[in-house]
């Protein structure tokens, strides 16, 4: 089972729709990224949560740390939005010299979102 | 445009041959990361950097090397190529590597091995 665990795998919806992303990790994390990458390829991070809520625009992202679960919303959803959305978790974990690396991110599968005009 | 920015884009060899891709962070931050996207893996960390010094390891084959120079810009090293060695490979960078740090991705080098 992997450590991160996004649904749906892929996701279509009419110009429009409210739209929900979710991911599930397993492991003790210290931070979720939420992530977009382009059909062209670029990745740009959208969120990084460590609890609670953020908003930005049309995006709402939630993380429930005692559940291990959070959420990507897009609202009013556009044909701008097709795009991959990656969850990524950050591990606090052993460094290479020992004490604490603050920089190992997991990532989920991806979700694959089209929207339709 | 994130300001992370990595050459070359695309990147065509052989297998056995070795290559080196380049990564400048954007400017004041301190940690590199690499990261490799293949179609059956998805996204994998490889390596950190923080001021030039290694933080940690991911899963990086003992084929791979990275570093990270005084002026902060970063390669990494790919020798003994395979075919399963085909992927993009993202840099990212942040202001100093701690969990509340965003990360700002480069466009990726497209690395093609025949």
């Amino acid at each position: 089972k992997n450590e991160v665990e996004q649904s749906p795998q892929n996701l279509t919806a009419q110009e429009g729709e409210f739209i929900t992303i979710n991911c599930s990790y397993s492991v003790g994390i210290s931070a979720l990224h939420w992530l977009q990458q382009h059909p062209g390829g670029g990745i740009v991070s959208l969120f990084m949560l460590s609890s609670g809520k953020k908003k930005h625009g049309r995006l709402i992202a939630t993380i429930n740390i005692q559940e291990k679960h959070s959420s990507l919303h897009i609202t009013a959803s556009h044909p701008r939005d097709s795009a991959v959305y990656i969850c990524a978790v950050l591990n606090l974990s052993k460094g290479t010299a020992g004490g604490t690396s603050y920089g190992k991110l997991t990532f989920g599968q991806g979700t694959i979102l089209t929207v339709h005009p | 445009d994130s300001g992370v920015t990595q050459t070359p884009k695309h990147l065509i060899t052989a297998t056995g041959q070795r290559v080196t891709l380049r990564c400048s962070p954007r400017s004041g931050d301190l940690s590199v990361y690499w990261y490799q996207q293949s179609l059956d893996q998805g996204l994998q960390f490889l390596i950190h950097y923080y001021n030039g010094e290694e933080r940690a390891k991911g899963n990086i084959l003992e084929r791979f090397s990275a570093q990270q120079f005084p002026d902060l810009h970063s390669e990494l090293n790919l020798s003994s190529l395979e075919l399963g060695d085909s992927a993009l490979y993202f840099c990212a960078s942040s202001a100093v590597g701690v969990s509340t740090d965003t990360q700002y991705f480069g466009p990726g080098t497209r690395l093609t091995v025949l």
